[in-house]
């Protein structure tokens, strides 16, 4: 049973480009989260999202970032003309339906942003 | 103050000692989780627990709910105990998610 997996590992992008960044939560699971730590700082809650719904997206940037889960695919987190600042790794999580919500990390992506 | 609170920030210690990590919440949960997270970066969920105590190897967690605490104990460690090891309760209302502490840094010398 494969765990969460993220790809890609390390993202390197310029000044004002696009960034995407996929998650495959593990079979049968159908929540994902996605966290955003900072160099030198502490995970932050981005966003959670099931199946073709964004249930709560407190922790997201107002502009520039959006998030997905379609009925088939990978989660996708999406970074438009990213600044040196959103350089950080980002994590997804996932977990099955129901009350006990243990979740399961990926390996996460290392964005940097030049 | 911050939702979440652990001590020691940073710990060394000698090979074979026995290690305790606190973690003081504010938040109500449903359950708060220990993850390990090596140099490397990667996150490694340890423990999940709601109440009690969970054992798993070298590896120690226990919850007062009441006095919203948690403990992670290593008993033996080792220098390949040395990783950031980051406190995360898991909110009851609404999406459930996690909070998280600052971590603490946990080096074990030979």
């Amino acid at each position: 049973n494969a765990g969460v997996m993220q790809n890609p590992r390390h993202l390197v992008r310029r000044r004002g480009q696009e960034a995407r960044l996929r998650c495959s939560p593990m079979k049968g699971h159908s929540h994902v989260y996605w966290y955003r730590q900072l160099p030198e700082e502490g995970l932050k809650f981005m966003v959670y999202l099931q199946k073709e719904n964004i249930i709560d997206e407190s922790g997201m940037p107002k502009e520039r970032f959006s998030a997905e889960f379609p009925k088939e695919g990978p989660s996708i987190l999406r970074i438009q003309q990213v600044v040196r600042g959103d350089s950080a790794a980002y994590f997804c999580a996932s977990s099955r339906q129901g009350i006990s919500n243990e979740q399961f990390f990926g390996p996460g992506t290392r964005l940097t942003v030049l | 103050k911050n939702e979440v609170e652990q001590s020691p920030q940073n710990l060394t210690a000698q090979e074979g000692e026995f290690i305790t990590i606190n973690c003081s919440y504010s938040v109500g949960i449903s359950a708060l989780h220990w993850l390990q997270q090596h140099p490397g970066g990667g996150i490694v969920s340890l423990f999940m627990l709601s109440s009690g105590k969970k054992k798993h190897g070298r590896l120690i967690a226990t919850i007062n709910i009441q006095e919203k605490h948690s403990s992670l104990h290593i008993t033996a460690s080792h220098p390949r105990d040395s990783a950031v090891y980051i406190c995360a309760p898991q909110q009851r209302q609404g999406a459930q998610k996690l909070v998280f502490g600052q971590g603490t840094r946990l080096t074990i010398n030979p």
